[in-house]
């Protein structure tokens, strides 16, 4: 079993510019979660995708869209990137609500 | 609202002795909580989970204690080695089991 893996592990972008990071949860995982972490601070929570469907969402701006696709797989959109949108993303994956979420290696993403 | 926090951002032990890792909690309805370990440029790791109707669960070399009166939540490492070297979360699901809530994080360093 492969985990939760992430592309790519690094990346940079310029100001303005658009991305795309993508998710592949657990086997038998159908729920897949992201996660903003800033350096020093713990996660905080973009969105859920559940049956390819936005379930709940945090306090980000709409410049943060994901998709989840038919085969579990998720993607992190990010428009109009700011200075502060620098930071680690965290996918996790988990069977259901309230169940054990595991989490990604991340993918850095360093804005200029 | 809720919120999770950490008492302490640091904690420093020695190799073979047992380490306490404490977390206060701000949501009284919340019914299921995680502890994490996140080393270095990795994603966060799942060590434990507890749901509220229960005060303590074991698992290999460590336990996770939940005291629900007064909120708060620890996570305790016995015989702490230098691999246990890392960040350590604890994390809330929200009401609705869909996101977790983390707090700042523990900073563990085991010397041998």
């Amino acid at each position: 079993d492969a985990g939760v893996t992430q592309s790519p592990t690094h990346l940079i972008k310029t100001r303005g510019q658009q991305v795309t990071l993508r998710c592949s949860p657990k086997s038998g995982h159908d729920t897949v979660s992201w996660y903003q972490q800033a350096l020093g601070q713990g996660p905080q929570f973009i969105f859920q995708y559940y049956e390819e469907e936005e379930r709940q969402r945090g306090n980000f701006p709409d410049r943060f869209s994901g998709h989840q696709f038919p085969n579990y797989s998720s993607e992190l959109n990010v428009n109009a990137l700011l200075l502060g949108d620098s930071a680690l993303y965290l996918c996790a994956s988990s069977p259901g609500l309230n169940t054990e979420a595991f989490f990604g290696q991340g993918t850095r993403l360093t804005v200029v | 609202g809720e919120s999770v926090g950490l008492h302490l951002p640091t904690l420093s032990v020695q190799e073979g002795d047992n380490s306490i890792i404490n977390c206060a909690y701000s949501n009284s309805a919340s019914d299921y909580f995680i502890w994490y370990k996140q080393e270095s440029g990795k994603g966060p790791q799942f060590i434990i989970d507890i749901r509220s109707n229960m005060d303590k669960r074991q698992g290999q070399r460590v336990t996770v204690l939940l005291n629900k009166t007064v909120k708060h939540l620890s996570l305790q490492i016995a015989a702490t080695q230098p691999g246990d070297s890392a960040v350590y979360f604890c994390a809330e699901a929200n009401q609705a089991g869909t996101a977790l809530i983390f707090g700042k994080g523990t900073t563990l360093s085991v010397s041998s």
